[in-house]
C-alpha cells in the first residue's frame, strides 16, 4: 500500500464549477497535511496546509481533513482555466502521485 | 529572498560519469529535502536533512547516490556512476520546523538526462 494515494485523474471541470480532489494516507500518526500545485514543467508550490480535523478555507480553496478516515481533500470553488495543473497531496514529506486537473473555458 | 536555488538547471551526461547537483536553501530554513520526479514514479523523497544532519535517507536508491550538507546554506547530491535510469528531474526543497513544518519551498529543479 502506498503511503499517500490520490486519484490520478485526469479530472476535467467546466469554468466556474467546483473541483474536488481527494487523498488518503496510511500513517495514522501523521500530523501535517499539504496540498501543492504543479504547473507543467514547473516546481511544486504550496497552496494549503492543514493540521486539525475539519475545514480550512483560503480564498477559493478549502482543505478538509478527517483523521479517523485518514482522508484529506481539496475543493476549488469557481474554478478558472488558470487552475489547470497537477495537484499533489503530501503527508509530512511523502507525496501522492498527483491529480491532473483541467478547467475548460 | 531568492528562494531555493538549484544548479545546474539542465545536465546531460554520459552513462558512467559522475554528476553533482547543488542546492542553496532559503536562509533560516533548518530542513532540506532532495526529491526525484519521473512520470512513472512521481515525486520520490531521496533524503531529508535537519540542521545539516541526515535524518532519513531511506529513499536513496543505492550506493551510487550520496548527499551531503556541509553547512546550513549548501547541499549536494552526487550520482557516481550515473545510469540512464537516473534520468529525472531532481528537486531540492527547504522548510522551517522539520518535516512537519509549514510546508516546503521547492527549487526550480535540475533536469538530468543520462545517455
Amino acid at each position: 500500500q502506498k503511503e499517500v494515494e490520490q486519484n490520478s485523474g485526469p479530472l476535467s471541470v467546466p469554468e466556474g464549477a467546483i473541483a474536488s480532489l481527494n487523498c488518503t494516507y496510511s500513517d495514522r500518526g501523521s500530523q501535517s497535511f499539504f496540498w501543492y500545485r504543479q504547473y507543467s514543467g514547473k516546481s511544486p508550490e504550496l497552496i494549503m496546509f492543514i493540521y486539525s480535523n475539519g475545514d480550512k478555507e483560503d480564498g477559493r480553496f478549502t482543505a478538509q481533513l478527517n483523521k479517523a478516515s485518514q482522508y484529506v481533500s481539496l475543493l476549488i470553488r469557481d474554478s478558472q482555466p488558470s487552475d489547470s495543473a497537477t495537484y499533489l497531496c503530501a503527508v509530512r514529506k511523502r507525496f501522492g502521485a498527483g491529480t491532473r486537473l483541467t478547467v475548460k473555458p | 529572498d531568492a528562494g531555493v536555488i538549484q544548479s545546474p538547471r539542465h545536465e546531460v551526461t554520459e552513462m558512467g560519469q559522475e554528476v553533482t547537483l547543488r542546492c542553496k536553501p532559503i536562509s533560516g530554513h533548518n530542513s532540506l529535502f532532495w526529491y526525484r520526479q519521473t512520470m512513472m514514479r512521481g515525486l520520490e523523497l531521496l533524503i531529508y536533512f535537519n540542521n545539516n544532519v541526515p535524518i532519513d535517507d531511506s529513499g536513496m536508491p543505492e550506493d551510487r547516490f550520496s548527499a551531503k550538507m556541509p553547512n546550513a546554506s549548501f547541499s549536494t547530491l552526487k550520482i557516481q556512476p550515473s545510469e540512464p535510469r537516473d534520468s529525472a528531474v531532481y528537486f531540492c526543497a527547504s522548510s522551517k520546523g522539520g518535516e512537519d513544518g509549514y510546508g516546503y519551498t521547492f527549487g526550480s529543479g535540475t533536469r538530468l538526462t543520462v545517455v
